[in-house]
């Protein structure tokens, strides 16, 4: 089945510093990612949709300037939290979905950022 | 947009017995719709799904059923066991892969 790696699993960070996360789709072409981050006891909440070689289009609510988003390519997304806050500390987690195919989202295994 | 609601928003449940969670859409377009089950700090992992021309589908313990007509679809989990505690997200989408997730229901499994 279509396998997506996410990395880190976890990262500690000092308030003011930025983080990188990367989501790779290992034996497809995901054509679309979408990045969400998720409380302790609560939803998925969709933050981005990023299709490969445009802009990401950000869910109301959401900085675009904090939260970078790159798709560089068919099988790599990648998101930046800048400047990052005790605030920004939640499970971040991409999923990727295929051209012909677009219900189906295959998971990351999420990122947990901690912020001090 | 879609306004999805999921419930119950918790569920405890002696091991053996059953388990429903129902999820309400309100967006007509959608055709596609899945369960999700995760546990704590993993990755959402899809457990069964239907389309909108079928009315249940059922693998082993777990089923789900669709009434499009009254914009509803529920999981079913019979004889349950402790490994089905988890968060159990409904994620009704239309076919342009355009989705939400709903608020999530925390299944117990006592033993």
């Amino acid at each position: 089945g279509a396998v997506v790696s996410q990395h880190p699993s976890w990262v500690i960070c000092k308030s003011g510093t930025s983080v990188k996360i990367e989501c790779r789709s290992l034996d497809f072409q995901a054509t679309t990612m979408f990045w969400y981050r998720q409380f302790p006891k609560q939803s998925l909440m969709l933050m981005a949709t990023s299709n490969e070689g445009s802009k990401a289009t950000y869910e109301q609510g959401v900085e675009k300037d904090k939260f970078l988003i790159n798709h560089a390519s068919l099988t790599l997304s990648t998101l930046t939290v800048t400047s990052a806050h005790p605030e920004d500390s939640s499970f971040y987690i991409c999923s990727a979905s295929l051209r012909f195919f677009p219900e189906k989202l295959f998971f990351g295994s999420g990122t947990q950022l901690s912020v001090l | 947009g879609e306004n999805v609601e999921q419930h119950p928003s918790t569920l405890s449940v002696q091991e053996g017995d059953s388990a429903v969670i129902k999820c309400t859409y309100s967006d007509s377009a959608s055709n596609y719709f899945p369960w999700y089950k995760q546990e704590l700090g993993k990755r959402p992992q899809l457990i069964i799904d239907i389309r909108s021309n079928v009315g249940e589908k059922k693998d082993q313990r777990i089923a789900v059923t669709l009434n499009k007509t009254a914009k509803h679809f529920s999981l079913h989990i019979t004889e349950t066991q402790p490994e089905d505690s988890a968060v159990y997200f409904c994620a009704p989408t239309d076919s342009w892969g355009k989705f939400q997730f709903g608020a999530g229901t925390q299944v117990v499994v006592t033993p």
